[in-house]
This record gives structure tokens, C-alpha cells and sequence, in this order.
């Protein structure tokens, strides 16, 4: 079974520029979710989707950033303008977990990351 | 919301030696899981464990939810073992299977 997959793995740009990531989770996972992890600390959740549909994104900085999964499948994380302080690992995950459904299991697991740095 | 502390911070053994990493939480939780963050970057599964013992090969882990507690035991430590290692939690009664992290134990084993 494939794992999380992300990209890039690295993006070093300017402030104010704009970036996007995209993940595409485990075949079949329904519950996907975007972490921010700034060097030396847990990651932090900034938004979760089921399907195509968001469930949390209250830690979500939406002036700048924005996130979607049209298809329920792949989804990309987007900031414009980026600051200075969005240097961060960005991490996707993803669980089989449906709870419309009342199916799958809590466990999330990780993909690679994408390293940012803004400039 | 919950809080999650993680002792200790930082931890450095000899090869070979074990280790027992803690994770207090301050509200009952659904989920929690131990993960291993390699140098490299990846958050590796290591255990889905909100009650209950559970091993795996050199590893075990131990959740008292009860008293809102979890250790993670590492036996004959190896220099792979290295890195970050993050306990996150789901709380009890909310709805939404997210989790939180705690800051994490950097552990460095040495050769």
C-alpha cells in the first residue's frame, strides 16, 4: 500500500510571494489533514477535511492561506503572500477514519513533509 | 483545550541501554498515538494506543487513561532510534478525530 505522497519536498521563496502544496493521502482515505510544524515543535493542525468537505480549519490563518479538496481525493495548500514566520515543515495526513459513515479507524498517518522557507 | 507534556525534553544514551519516554494529558481522550519523527523528517506510526499495553519488537507502550498518563519503553536502544518522538491526542467527546501534539523527547543515542 502507497503511502502519503507530497510535493515539493523543498521551497525556499521570497515574502509576499505565493507557494502551493499538494498531498495525496492513502487510497481510500477518507479524513485528510494539513500540520504545520515550526522547527523544535509538534505539529499543529491547520485544517481537516472528510471527503471534499472541511470539518476544522479554526487554526487556519485565512487571510493568507486557503486549502481545498474539490475531488475528496488530492488536495493543495495554498499561502499568498507568504511571511516570513510561515518557514515551517508542512506536513499531510491522512485516516481511513468516516464518521458520516461510522467507518474506519482514528489511526493518521504521515507523508514526507514539504520544507519552506521564506526569504 | 487539551494539554500535552512530554518528559523529558531531551535524553542521550549509549547504545544498547533503555529508556522510558512519558506523556501526561490533561482530559480523557479517544486517540492517542506515539510517533517516531526520523532525522529526516518523517512521522513514523509507532502505536495507536488511548488505553491498554501494546508491543512491538523493542517497543512498547502503556496508556493509563484513568490517571491520563502514557509511556513509551525502549529496550537495547540503537542509534536508529534517534530523533523526535511526539505523543498526540484526540479528546474525549469532541467529534472531529484531530489531534494534538505534544512538544516531543529528542533522543540521541550514541554509538
Amino acid at each position: 500500500e502507497a503511502g502519503v505522497a507530497q510535493s515539493p519536498r523543498y521551497k525556499i521563496i521570497e515574502k509576499r510571494q505565493s507557494v502551493a502544496f499538494w498531498c495525496n493521502p492513502i487510497s481510500g482515505h477518507a479524513t485528510l489533514y494539513w500540520y504545520q510544524q515550526i522547527l523544535g515543535q509538534g505539529p499543529k493542525l491547520l485544517i481537516q477535511f472528510q471527503n471534499n468537505g472541511v470539518v476544522d480549519d479554526s487554526q487556519l490563518p485565512k487571510d493568507r492561506f486557503s486549502a481545498e479538496r474539490l475531488k475528496g481525493v488530492d488536495s493543495t495548500l495554498k499561502i499568498q503572500p507568504a511571511k516570513l514566520e510561515d518557514s515551517a515543515v508542512y506536513l499531510c495526513a491522512s485516516s481511513s477514519r468516516d464518521s458520516y459513515r461510522g467507518s474506519g479507524t482514528d489511526t493518521q498517518y504521515f507523508g514526507p513533509g514539504t520544507r519552506l522557507t521564506v526569504l | 483545550g487539551i494539554q500535552v507534556e512530554q518528559s523529558p525534553p531531551d535524553l542521550i544514551l549509549q547504545e544498547g541501554a533503555n529508556s522510558t519516554l512519558r506523556c501526561n494529558f490533561s482530559d480523557s481522550v479517544n486517540n492517542l498515538q506515539w510517533f517516531h519523527q526520523n532525522p529526516w523528517g518523517q512521522l513514523i506510526n509507532l502505536f495507536y494506543i488511548p488505553s491498554g499495553t501494546k508491543q512491538n519488537g523493542r517497543l512498547s507502550a502503556t496508556t493509563v487513561a484513568t490517571e491520563r498518563y502514557s509511556l513509551l519503553y525502549i529496550s537495547s536502544s540503537q542509534t536508529t532510534d534517534s530523533g523526535v518522538y511526539f505523543c498526540a491526542v484526540d479528546p474525549s467527546g469532541g467529534s472531529n478525530y484531530k489531534l494534538t501534539f505534544g512538544k516531543g523527547t529528542l533522543l540521541t543515542v550514541n554509538p
